[in-house]
């Protein structure tokens, strides 16, 4: 069964800095592609990047909006893939999903990242 | 980027009946549409690749056709759990991008 499970949603001001982790199981995550995707609260799904599987260059794409701020990547050893958030707005606050595949297979249950002063 | 509009954005069905959304994109992305179903407080669930592929596990009363630049989900026989939120998504180019969401509910 393949699990994707969350991590790191936590209350952060302005300007500053985050990082998620998704722990995933039941499939062969060197071999996924790997996607994040967040839900402003009451707004609809927005992508924010993908990462390759390294066999295939493990290189990453990531949305305008999030673009120079954020950084997905991946330790195959461990299972596990990482947003880096760093100058961290008021509009970055949204339910963070990892997904698997570019096409979005399976989900995590989310975790909430909220940008407050 | 590719925009993708989804019709209605909400729309009221008894159970029993058939329910048919609709999604456009803004230009060509061949078959590389996917939808998913979300329920309140839940994380979204895929329903259908490729347009038309049937995700394992997901009742056959779902069905999605279309290629190019229009789509359709369509649901049959809808029962109680199926009242949710669904979107389409497009993986056709970057950035991958969302429709604005059909909110089914109970008439």
């Amino acid at each position: 069964e393949v699990q994707l499970v969350e991590s790191g949603g936590v209350l952060v001001t302005p300007g500053g800095s985050l990082t998620l982790s998704c722990t995933a199981s039941g499939f062969t995550f060197t071999d996924a592609w790997m996607t994040w995707v967040r839900q402003a609260p009451g707004k609809g799904l927005e992508w924010v990047g993908r990462i390759k599987s390294k066999n295939v260059g493990g290189t990453s794409d990531h949305a305008e909006p999030v673009k120079g701020r954020f950084t997905i990547s991946r330790d195959d050893s461990k299972n596990t893939l990482y947003l880096q958030m760093n100058s961290l707005k008021t509009e970055d606050t949204a339910v963070y999903y990892c997904t698997v595949g570019l096409r979005s297979d399976y989900w995590g249950q989310g975790t909430l990242v909220t940008v407050s002063s | 980027d590719i925009q993708m509009t989804q019709s209605p954005s909400s729309l009221s069905a008894s159970v029993g009946d058939r329910v048919t959304i609709t999604c456009r994109a803004s230009q060509g992305i061949s078959n590389y549409l996917a939808w998913f179903q979300q329920k309140p407080g839940k994380a979204p669930k895929s329903l259908i690749y490729g347009a038309s592929g049937l995700q394992s596990g997901v009742p056959s009363k779902f069905s999605g056709s279309g290629s190019g630049t229009d789509f359709t989900l369509t649901i049959n026989s809808l029962q109680s759990e199926d009242f949710a939120t669904y979107y389409c998504q497009q993986y056709y180019s970057y950035p991958l991008t969302f429709g604005g969401g059909t909110k089914v509910e109970i008439k």
